[in-house]
């Protein structure tokens, strides 16, 4: 149980478009989903937080405009990079957890997204 | 944001019991100790989280100091699979957040 899916696993796209990432619960309703990246060789950065029909809560230093979070329904949320550079290039991996309280993240297998 | 401390790297034969050490020592009472690990290219599997008690599941089990400020994760019988990265986060949460903050975590190699 508790099986999140991210899709794509992969893309490559050319620098100046926008990217949509998908992450999926599959087997259960998520109340929270999370986005976060990860750089070469470091940990993961949390980006934002998203609660099911609520405006994302963003880090300190991740830009709204930049990498806008939908969170529409218990099942769905999506990360979109618009006007992509090669500096966003990353590992972009979410998760998700219910609304209960002592329950733990469970994450996606991660999206590799490369900007050239 | 709470802050952990753990070795960069450890190793271990397969079979073996691995100890992982974790401190933190800012931890806050209502702070919970999670464990989470990470093959590369994938995302970080949930492992073992408590708060004050020592717990046990079928993957792990977590030593959890009287004082709080430390805590062990404890692989009973390493494997091949075991090789990843494993990270100790206290997750922090209040009426208005949840949310993990990862540190950078130790890279377990498990040897044949």
């Amino acid at each position: 149980g508790a099986v999140v899916s991210q899709h794509p696993s992969w893309v490559i796209c050319k620098s100046g478009t926008s990217v949509k990432i998908e992450c999926r619960s599959l087997d259960f309703q998520a109340t929270t989903m999370f986005w976060y990246r990860q750089f070469p060789k470091q940990s993961l950065m949390l980006m934002a937080t998203s609660n099911e029909g609520s405006k994302a809560t963003y880090e300190q230093g991740v830009e709204k405009d930049k990498f806008l979070i939908n969170h529409a329904s218990l099942t769905l949320s999506t990360l979109t990079v618009t006007s992509a550079h090669p500096e966003d290039s990353s590992f972009y991996i979410c998760s998700a957890k219910t609304g209960e309280w002592n329950q733990p993240q469970h994450f996606g297998d991660g999206t590799r997204l490369s900007i050239l | 944001d709470a802050k952990t401390t753990q070795p960069n790297s450890m190793e271990s034969n397969e079979e073996e019991p691995v100890h992982l050490p974790c401190n933190h020592s800012t931890i806050s009472g209502t702070d919970y100790i999670h464990w989470y690990r990470q093959l590369p290219s994938q995302g970080p599997e949930y492992v073992i989280h408590g708060l004050t008690s020592n717990v046990n599941n079928r993957m792990a089990s977590l030593a959890i100091a009287e004082d709080r400020k430390s805590s062990t994760l404890i692989l009973h019988r390493a494997t091949l699979r075991d090789a990843a990265v494993y990270y100790c986060i206290l997750r922090v949460s209040s009426y208005n957040t949840d949310k993990l903050i990862f540190g950078t975590g130790t890279r377990l190699q498990v040897f044949p």
